[in-house]
């Protein structure tokens, strides 16, 4: 079957790093997507990744490695308004987006 | 306004009762997505529409059903409600086959007592 794993919740202190690990057993792979879910809203599209490495946008970064089935998302100069639930989706063969249970992260002052 | 509308916002229905959600998009995309949220599971695909005579069942499509009115417009309904049917549902939009870039609705939560 098809498997996306992260941790289910995670804490950091405003101002410091954080680093969100997702690992995947998909049916083929066709790109790695990272969102941000704030409470009671909607997922929010963070980062892309289809090739091995890092992208980076702003305080954001997101790793991928293909042979390893593994992808993180690193949030730097963490602010209050990070804490939110990150999603790690991967889209399959079949160019179906298969989703991870997430990860909340709580910010602390 | 937003790009993805979803109405209700916030619904609380009786067992049995059917109810519909519906979702209408600006975007103009031709793809477009219902999605379940519960706690601890992530989201799970309901139905998805590729354009107005193309629908496809996802992995829990049992006990709803939809209808793509236009391009623009994408309704799911349950025909009667469960109370395990009570989640947060979200519709969603891409612009094509090999994007996972997806933009959501604001989410619909649906309580079934």
């Amino acid at each position: 079957g098809q498997n996306i794993d992260q941790p289910t919740e995670m804490t950091a202190t405003e101002g410091a790093i954080v680093q969100i690990n997702c690992t995947y057993q998909t049916s083929g792979f066709n790109g790695l997507f990272w969102y941000q879910q704030h409470a009671g809203e909607a997922p929010t599209f963070l980062s892309y990744n289809v090739l091995d490495g890092l992208e980076e946008k702003g305080r954001f970064s997101s790793f991928l490695s293909r042979s390893k089935g593994y992808s993180y998302l690193l949030l730097k100069e963490l602010q209050m308004k990070d804490s939110a639930s990150y999603l790690c989706a991967v889209l399959d063969s079949n160019y179906q987006l298969i989703w991870g249970a997430g990860t909340k992260l709580i910010i602390k002052p | 306004d937003a790009d993805v509308t979803q109405t209700p916002r916030n619904r609380i229905t009786k067992t049995g009762k059917r109810i519909m959600l519906e979702c209408s998009q600006t975007k103009g995309h031709d793809r477009m997505y219902w999605y379940r949220q519960d706690p601890g599971l992530g989201l799970r695909l309901i139905y998805y529409s590729f354009d107005v005579k193309d629908i496809n069942k996802g992995e829990i499509s049992d006990g709803y059903s939809v209808s793509r009115q236009a391009q623009a417009k994408f309704s799911l309904s349950l025909e009667s409600a469960i109370p395990n049917q009570t989640a947060l549902y979200f519709c969603a939009t891409t612009s094509g086959r090999a994007t996972g870039e997806l933009f959501f609705g604001e989410g619909s939560r649906l309580t079934v007592l």
